[in-house]
C-alpha cells in the first residue's frame, strides 16, 4: 500500500503567518489523485483539496495545494483564527486509500 | 440538503461485532459510492474501505479485509459496515462519506460519525 508521511507534526504559528505543510508518499500518485482535508475538534473531516490543487467548493482561496509525483504541498497563504486545525492528506491513485497521519496547526 | 446520516453510538464485547447503518439525503443513493473512515480517540484518518452501490465493487484496506464486510441496499437507500471479532484497539468514531461511484475521488461529504466502544 502507499504510505504518506506529513510533515512537519505540529506547525505552531500566529494569525496572518504562512502555512506550508508538506505530505510524502512512499510512490509516485497521480496528480489526479491527491487530496487534502482540514479537521477541526468534534467535527468530521473537510474536503479542502482534490486533484492536488482544485479547490472544493466554499474554500477560501488562500488556501492552495501543490505538488508531482511522492511530494505535496499545501499552503495557507495568511492564517486565519479558523485554520488552526489538523490537516489530512489522502491518495486516492490506489486502493486501499490512504492518509497521512496528520499536521496540526496550532497557536504559537 | 446533501447529507449523511448514520446510526447512533454502539457499545460491544471484545469478539462480538457490530453494524453500523449510513443513509444518505439529497442525491440519487446509487449515483455514488460511500467509503468508510475510522477514527480512534485522539489519532488520525483510517481509510477502511469502499463499496459502489451501483455494481457492487468492494475494496478493502488490507489490515481489515478478513474481518470487514461492506454492503449496501438499494430498496431501503442505504449502506452499511459490519465488522466482526472486536477487538479493543477498534473503539473508533466510524464515519461515512460519499465518493464517486468508481470511487476515484476523495469523500466529499461526510456522516456525522458514529462512536463504537469495544470493552468488557
Amino acid at each position: 500500500e502507499i504510505v504518506l508521511t506529513q510533515s512537519p507534526g505540529t506547525l505552531s504559528l500566529s494569525p496572518g503567518d504562512r502555512a506550508t505543510l508538506s505530505c510524502r508518499a512512499s510512490e509516485t500518485v497521480s496528480t489526479s489523485f491527491f487530496a487534502w482535508f482540514q479537521q477541526t475538534p468534534g467535527q468530521p473531516p473537510r474536503l479542502l483539496i482534490s486533484g492536488t490543487s482544485t479547490r472544493a467548493a466554499g474554500v477560501p482561496d488562500r488556501f492552495s495545494g501543490s505538488g508531482s509525483g511522492t511530494d505535496f504541498t499545501l499552503t495557507i497563504r495568511r492564517l486565519e483564527p479558523e485554520d488552526f486545525a489538523v490537516y489530512f492528506c489522502q491518495q486516492y491513485f490506489r486502493p486501499p486509500h490512504t492518509f497521512g497521519p496528520g499536521t496540526k496547526v496550532e497557536f504559537k | 440538503q446533501v447529507q449523511l446520516v448514520q446510526s447512533g453510538a454502539e457499545v460491544r464485547r471484545p469478539g462480538a461485532s457490530v453494524r453500523v447503518s449510513c443513509k444518505p439525503f439529497g442525491y440519487s443513493f446509487p449515483a455514488y459510492g460511500v467509503a468508510w473512515v475510522r477514527q480512534a480517540p485522539g489519532q488520525g484518518l483510517e481509510w477502511m474501505g469502499w463499496i459502489s452501490p451501483y455494481s457492487g465493487h468492494t475494496d478493502y484496506a488490507h489490515s481489515l479485509q478478513d474481518r470487514l464486510t461492506l454492503t449496501t441496499d438499494t430498496p431501503t437507500n442505504t449502506a452499511y459496515m459490519e465488522l466482526r471479532s472486536l477487538r479493543s484497539d477498534d473503539t473508533a468514531l466510524y464515519y461515512c462519506a460519499r465518493v464517486l461511484v468508481t470511487g476515484t475521488t476523495p469523500p466529499d461529504i461526510w456522516g456525522q460519525g458514529t462512536l463504537v466502544t469495544v470493552s468488557s
